[in-house]
């Protein structure tokens, strides 16, 4: 799976929206991108994936450059609630062999 | 209904038992997974099964072994318990290219 950077904190206002950006420059095109997020000590979450086109859904959007070198996970109006640890992980999927490595992550903070 | 469930929350147990943490899933996932989260907050995979087939063992040691009696549970009995033994392991499903769905985790504290 190809290596991801990201940034190891950022900080974002409550209300404003929050641009958590991961670099994958070495991604190959059979790998999706992942987004997950670990809020305090409790189970991973899934937020979003995508493969070549931008994704949304109701937590968040994923913007992936047409290159597919990089990517930006927004959510768009943060809130407290969304104080987390926030991986992007690149991953092909292998069938039943796939599995998902995480990295250290960006640890979100959202202040009043 | 919690959908990946695992019990218990909380393990303390001294060095050298051996113990078990049981997870279970309600969401016909074919794909489990156990990862450990050491205290650095490092997850790292440690197997997975595939209906109730090993698929990947990560160098794991092998007093850790994993059971899958059916589909929806996937056991991890641990002999010998040993203090770096201690983390939070999390179980996790996965159905296809879809996201994974993670248990809410297992403290195990070895004194």
């Amino acid at each position: 799976d190809a290596k991801t950077t990201q940034p190891p904190s950022m900080d974002c206002a409550e209300g404003r929206a929050a641009n958590l950006p991961c670099n994958h420059s070495t991604i190959s095109g059979n790998e999706y991108v992942y987004w997950y997020r670990q809020i305090h000590s409790q189970g991973p979450q899934y937020i979003i994936h995508g493969l070549k086109n931008n994704e949304t859904n109701e937590m968040a959007s994923l913007i992936i450059t047409e290159d597919r070198k990089s990517s930006t996970l927004i959510l768009p109006h943060a809130t407290l609630r969304d104080t987390a640890v926030y991986y992007c992980i690149v991953r092909a999927y292998t069938g039943t062999a796939s599995k998902l490595t995480f990295g250290t992550g960006t640890r979100l903070q959202v202040t009043l | 209904d919690t959908a990946v469930s695992q019990t218990p929350k909380y393990l303390v147990t001294q060095m050298g038992n051996d113990k078990s943490i049981k997870c279970e899933q309600n969401l016909g996932h074919d794909t489990m997974y156990w990862y450990k989260q050491d205290s650095k907050k490092f997850l790292k995979i440690m197997f997975s099964y595939n209906n109730k087939e090993l698929i990947i063992n990560e160098t794991v040691p092998n007093r850790f072994s994993p059971k899958s009696p059916d589909k929806a549970h996937l056991n991890l009995h641990i002999n010998s318990l040993e203090l770096g033994d201690s983390a939070v392991y999390f179980c996790a499903t996965r159905r296809g290219v879809g996201g994974y769905t993670f248990g809410s985790g297992t403290r195990l504290t070895v004194v």
